[in-house]
Protein backbone atom coordinates (compact mmCIF):
# COMPACT_ATOMS: atom_id res chain seq x y z
CA UNK A 1 0.00 0.00 0.00
CA UNK A 2 1.13 3.24 1.25
CA UNK A 3 5.00 4.13 1.85
CA UNK A 4 6.48 4.71 5.18
CA UNK A 5 3.78 5.58 7.90
CA UNK A 6 4.43 7.33 11.29
CA UNK A 7 1.89 8.33 14.09
CA UNK A 8 1.01 10.96 15.57
CA UNK A 9 2.14 13.59 12.94
CA UNK A 10 2.37 16.42 15.57
CA UNK A 11 3.28 15.78 19.63
CA UNK A 12 3.39 18.53 22.02
CA UNK A 13 4.13 17.59 25.49
CA UNK A 14 5.49 19.09 28.87
CA UNK A 15 8.96 19.09 29.56
CA UNK A 16 9.71 16.18 31.84
CA UNK A 17 6.66 13.90 29.62
CA UNK A 18 7.80 10.47 28.13
CA UNK A 19 6.82 10.14 24.67
CA UNK A 20 6.44 7.23 22.07
CA UNK A 21 6.58 8.09 18.42
CA UNK A 22 5.47 4.83 16.33
CA UNK A 23 7.11 4.16 12.52
CA UNK A 24 5.22 1.67 10.28
CA UNK A 25 7.38 0.56 7.32
CA UNK A 26 6.92 -0.37 3.68
CA UNK A 27 5.86 -4.06 3.88
CA UNK A 28 9.01 -6.72 2.78
CA UNK A 29 11.50 -3.82 4.10
CA UNK A 30 13.76 -5.42 6.96
CA UNK A 31 15.76 -2.38 7.01
CA UNK A 32 13.99 0.87 9.03
CA UNK A 33 16.35 4.11 10.29
CA UNK A 34 15.27 6.73 12.95
CA UNK A 35 16.67 10.11 11.87
CA UNK A 36 15.97 13.57 13.84
CA UNK A 37 16.06 17.41 11.47
CA UNK A 38 16.16 20.31 14.05
CA UNK A 39 15.17 23.65 12.45
CA UNK A 40 17.42 24.75 9.78
CA UNK A 41 19.83 21.46 9.32
CA UNK A 42 19.08 17.98 7.45
CA UNK A 43 18.46 14.96 8.93
CA UNK A 44 20.56 13.34 11.16
CA UNK A 45 21.51 9.50 12.16
CA UNK A 46 19.43 8.07 15.20
CA UNK A 47 18.98 4.47 14.71
CA UNK A 48 19.00 1.63 12.03
CA UNK A 49 17.23 -2.63 12.60
CA UNK A 50 17.86 -5.11 10.57
CA UNK A 51 15.47 -7.06 11.58
CA UNK A 52 14.17 -7.18 15.28
CA UNK A 53 17.80 -6.19 16.14
CA UNK A 54 19.31 -2.44 16.59
CA UNK A 55 22.73 -3.42 14.25
CA UNK A 56 23.61 0.38 14.85
CA UNK A 57 22.46 2.76 17.75
CA UNK A 58 25.57 4.92 17.69
CA UNK A 59 23.09 7.65 17.00
CA UNK A 60 21.50 8.15 19.93
CA UNK A 61 22.06 11.24 21.56
CA UNK A 62 21.82 9.83 25.16
CA UNK A 63 20.04 7.38 27.21
CA UNK A 64 17.17 8.89 27.37
CA UNK A 65 16.11 7.83 23.91
CA UNK A 66 15.55 4.29 23.15
CA UNK A 67 13.90 2.09 19.74
CA UNK A 68 12.66 -1.02 19.71
CA UNK A 69 10.92 -3.35 16.65
CA UNK A 70 10.38 -6.10 18.36
CA UNK A 71 8.68 -8.28 15.17
CA UNK A 72 11.08 -7.14 12.71
CA UNK A 73 8.11 -4.78 11.45
CA UNK A 74 6.61 -1.47 13.34
CA UNK A 75 9.00 0.14 15.37
CA UNK A 76 8.65 2.78 18.18
CA UNK A 77 11.25 5.69 19.44
CA UNK A 78 10.94 6.00 22.95
CA UNK A 79 11.84 9.29 24.70
CA UNK A 80 12.21 9.64 28.38
CA UNK A 81 12.07 12.43 30.67
CA UNK A 82 11.80 15.11 27.17
CA UNK A 83 13.81 18.32 27.29
CA UNK A 84 12.67 21.19 25.43
CA UNK A 85 15.75 20.52 22.98
CA UNK A 86 14.36 17.54 21.82
CA UNK A 87 11.97 19.50 19.78
CA UNK A 88 12.83 18.52 16.41
CA UNK A 89 10.81 16.89 13.35
CA UNK A 90 11.97 12.29 14.12
CA UNK A 91 11.43 11.00 10.70
CA UNK A 92 11.42 7.23 9.68
CA UNK A 93 12.94 5.38 6.87
CA UNK A 94 12.63 2.15 5.38
CA UNK A 95 14.69 -0.02 2.61
CA UNK A 96 14.72 -3.76 1.20
CA UNK A 97 18.73 -4.13 2.73
CA UNK A 98 21.10 -2.07 4.09
CA UNK A 99 22.58 -0.81 0.75
CA UNK A 100 19.09 0.22 -0.61
CA UNK A 101 17.13 3.30 -1.35
CA UNK A 102 15.51 4.49 1.90
CA UNK A 103 12.11 5.62 2.08
CA UNK A 104 10.83 8.40 3.89
CA UNK A 105 7.93 8.57 6.23
CA UNK A 106 6.27 12.28 6.68
CA UNK A 107 7.91 12.44 9.58
CA UNK A 108 6.67 12.75 13.44
CA UNK A 109 6.94 16.91 14.75
CA UNK A 110 7.78 17.12 18.49
CA UNK A 111 7.22 20.27 20.31
CA UNK A 112 8.38 19.82 24.07
CA UNK A 113 7.17 22.97 26.01
CA UNK B 1 34.15 12.03 10.62
CA UNK B 2 32.14 12.75 7.33
CA UNK B 3 30.62 15.29 6.50
CA UNK B 4 28.43 17.20 3.97
CA UNK B 5 28.66 20.90 2.67
CA UNK B 6 25.98 22.56 0.98
CA UNK B 7 27.33 26.30 0.51
CA UNK B 8 24.15 27.83 -0.66
CA UNK B 9 21.36 28.32 1.67
CA UNK B 10 18.75 29.89 -0.48
CA UNK B 11 19.05 30.06 -4.20
CA UNK B 12 16.73 31.62 -6.62
CA UNK B 13 16.40 30.83 -10.46
CA UNK B 14 14.26 32.38 -13.48
CA UNK B 15 12.22 29.92 -15.66
CA UNK B 16 14.53 27.99 -18.28
CA UNK B 17 17.45 29.47 -16.89
CA UNK B 18 20.26 26.52 -15.69
CA UNK B 19 20.71 25.63 -12.25
CA UNK B 20 23.48 24.39 -10.51
CA UNK B 21 23.13 23.29 -6.65
CA UNK B 22 26.68 22.73 -4.59
CA UNK B 23 27.52 20.11 -2.93
CA UNK B 24 30.99 19.38 -1.03
CA UNK B 25 31.78 16.78 1.02
CA UNK B 26 34.63 15.12 2.98
CA UNK B 27 35.35 12.15 3.67
CA UNK B 28 38.69 9.84 3.41
CA UNK B 29 37.12 6.24 1.69
CA UNK B 30 35.18 5.84 -1.59
CA UNK B 31 31.37 7.34 -0.42
CA UNK B 32 28.14 6.97 -2.01
CA UNK B 33 26.05 10.34 -2.87
CA UNK B 34 22.75 11.01 -3.28
CA UNK B 35 20.51 13.85 -3.99
CA UNK B 36 17.65 13.92 -2.11
CA UNK B 37 14.15 16.55 -2.50
CA UNK B 38 11.03 17.54 -0.89
CA UNK B 39 8.42 19.45 -2.41
CA UNK B 40 6.13 21.20 -0.38
CA UNK B 41 3.80 19.11 1.81
CA UNK B 42 5.55 16.27 0.75
CA UNK B 43 8.07 13.68 2.00
CA UNK B 44 11.98 13.59 1.64
CA UNK B 45 12.09 11.61 -1.34
CA UNK B 46 15.34 10.12 -3.57
CA UNK B 47 15.99 12.26 -6.52
CA UNK B 48 18.93 10.53 -7.64
CA UNK B 49 22.27 8.74 -6.50
CA UNK B 50 25.51 8.67 -8.19
CA UNK B 51 25.93 5.00 -8.38
CA UNK B 52 23.05 5.14 -11.02
CA UNK B 53 24.04 7.65 -13.05
CA UNK B 54 20.81 8.69 -14.16
CA UNK B 55 19.02 11.48 -15.06
CA UNK B 56 16.05 12.40 -13.42
CA UNK B 57 13.87 15.08 -13.80
CA UNK B 58 15.91 16.68 -16.20
CA UNK B 59 18.33 16.88 -13.72
CA UNK B 60 21.96 15.16 -13.48
CA UNK B 61 24.97 15.05 -10.75
CA UNK B 62 28.21 13.99 -11.53
CA UNK B 63 30.91 12.98 -8.93
CA UNK B 64 33.66 14.36 -8.86
CA UNK B 65 36.49 12.60 -6.62
CA UNK B 66 39.41 15.46 -7.56
CA UNK B 67 37.08 18.34 -5.82
CA UNK B 68 35.34 16.00 -3.72
CA UNK B 69 31.86 17.71 -4.90
CA UNK B 70 28.27 16.79 -6.43
CA UNK B 71 27.21 18.91 -8.01
CA UNK B 72 23.44 18.79 -8.81
CA UNK B 73 22.05 20.43 -12.61
CA UNK B 74 19.51 20.98 -14.61
CA UNK B 75 20.03 23.27 -17.94
CA UNK B 76 16.36 24.48 -18.08
CA UNK B 77 14.64 24.73 -14.63
CA UNK B 78 10.92 24.57 -14.12
CA UNK B 79 8.34 25.99 -11.63
CA UNK B 80 8.02 22.57 -10.50
CA UNK B 81 11.46 22.16 -9.67
CA UNK B 82 10.97 24.62 -6.71
CA UNK B 83 11.60 22.45 -3.74
CA UNK B 84 14.29 21.58 -0.77
CA UNK B 85 17.08 19.91 -1.91
CA UNK B 86 19.52 18.02 0.52
CA UNK B 87 22.95 16.26 -0.87
CA UNK B 88 23.65 12.88 1.12
CA UNK B 89 26.45 10.29 1.20
CA UNK B 90 26.85 6.70 3.43
CA UNK B 91 30.44 6.07 3.66
CA UNK B 92 31.57 2.28 2.23
CA UNK B 93 31.49 0.35 5.50
CA UNK B 94 28.43 1.41 7.09
CA UNK B 95 26.21 1.90 3.91
CA UNK B 96 23.04 2.27 5.89
CA UNK B 97 24.20 5.69 7.15
CA UNK B 98 22.90 8.66 5.88
CA UNK B 99 24.88 11.94 5.98
CA UNK B 100 23.35 14.29 5.18
CA UNK B 101 23.91 18.54 4.48
CA UNK B 102 21.77 21.55 5.45
CA UNK B 103 19.96 21.54 2.58
CA UNK B 104 19.41 24.35 -0.47
CA UNK B 105 16.02 25.80 -1.06
CA UNK B 106 15.79 26.64 -4.68
CA UNK B 107 12.49 28.71 -6.04
CA UNK B 108 11.89 28.90 -9.29
CA UNK B 109 10.19 32.24 -10.07
CA UNK B 110 8.18 32.58 -13.88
Amino acid sequence: GAGVSQTPSNKVTEKGKYVELRCDPISGHTALYWYRQSLGQGPEFLIYFQGTGAADDSGLPNDRFFAVRPEGSVSTLKIQRTERGDSAVYLCASSFGANQPQHFGDGTRLSIL
Amino acid sequence: AQRVTQPEKLLSVFKGAPVELKCNYSYSGSPELFWYVQYSRQRLQLLLRHISRESIKGFTADLNKGETSFHLKKPFAQEEDSAMYYCALTSGGSNYKLTFGKGTLLTVNP
